[in-house]
């Protein structure tokens, strides 16, 4: 059983649509990161969340706690958006656990 | 902001041979590193944590004999592969956290790819 599930896998959109990635964890957490991986295999992370939203550009991240769930939404999508995007989450310390990825192939 | 720098970003070594990749943070101090490996289509594996001046904690199933880890500054951590066979072929990436601050974001090196031929 994995800790972190994530959804969809894979994801294709038309350029323009609004997108949502979904997190769910099973285990308690400090906190949560959204990554995003690039074709070449470079990571950024582009948010680490506790609590509430976080929004930076077209990017928004919430997290809800007590569901423990977390989800990276996309407005206005633009094919240099295409990448895999990773949650991870922090139980405790430096103990952390990724999910498997969403694939995102964004259509001009 | 935060960066991490990982060299080399691709390397090919034939099969017994040892490959070193060294991750720097570039201008924070790192007490903590942490190094994970990446099959094709599949997330990150924590291998292990790096932790400066003392020895790495390895995760359950991978060989502290054959994945060397050195974190000899605050900036520099080390992975080194030895004896490498075809099936250490994978995307190694690096990360790393400020110094003393709890739960800080981590940085990410951009990867070493490693061919064992």
């Amino acid at each position: 059983k994995n800790e972190v599930e994530q959804s969809p896998q894979n994801l294709t959109a038309q350029e323009g649509e609004f997108i949502t990635i979904n997190c769910s964890y099973s285990v308690g957490i400090s906190a949560l990161h959204w990554l995003q991986q690039h074709p070449g295999g470079g990571i950024v992370s582009l948010f680490m969340l506790s609590s509430g939203k976080k929004k930076h550009g077209r990017l928004i991240a919430t997290i809800n706690i007590q569901e423990k769930h977390s989800s990276l939404h996309i407005t206005a999508s633009h094919p240099r958006d295409s990448a895999v995007y990773i949650c991870a989450v922090y139980p405790t310390g430096n103990q952390f656990y990724f999910g498997t990825g969403t694939s995102l192939t964004v259509i001009p | 902001g935060a960066v991490v720098s990982q060299h080399p970003s691709w390397v090919i070594c034939k099969s017994g041979t040892s490959v070193k990749i060294e991750c720097r943070s570039l201008d924070f101090q790192a007490t903590t590193m942490f190094w994970y490996r990446q099959f094709p289509k599949k997330s990150l594996m924590l291998m292990a944590t790096s932790n400066e001046g003392s020895k790495a904690t390895y995760e359950q199933g991978v060989e502290k004999d054959k994945f060397l880890i050195n974190h000899a500054s605050l900036t520099l951590s080390t992975l080194t592969v030895t004896s490498a066979h075809p099936e250490d072929s994978s995307f190694y990436i690096c990360s790393a956290r400020v110094s003393g601050h709890g739960n800080s974001p981590l940085h990410f090196g951009n990867g070493t790819r490693l061919t064992v031929t």
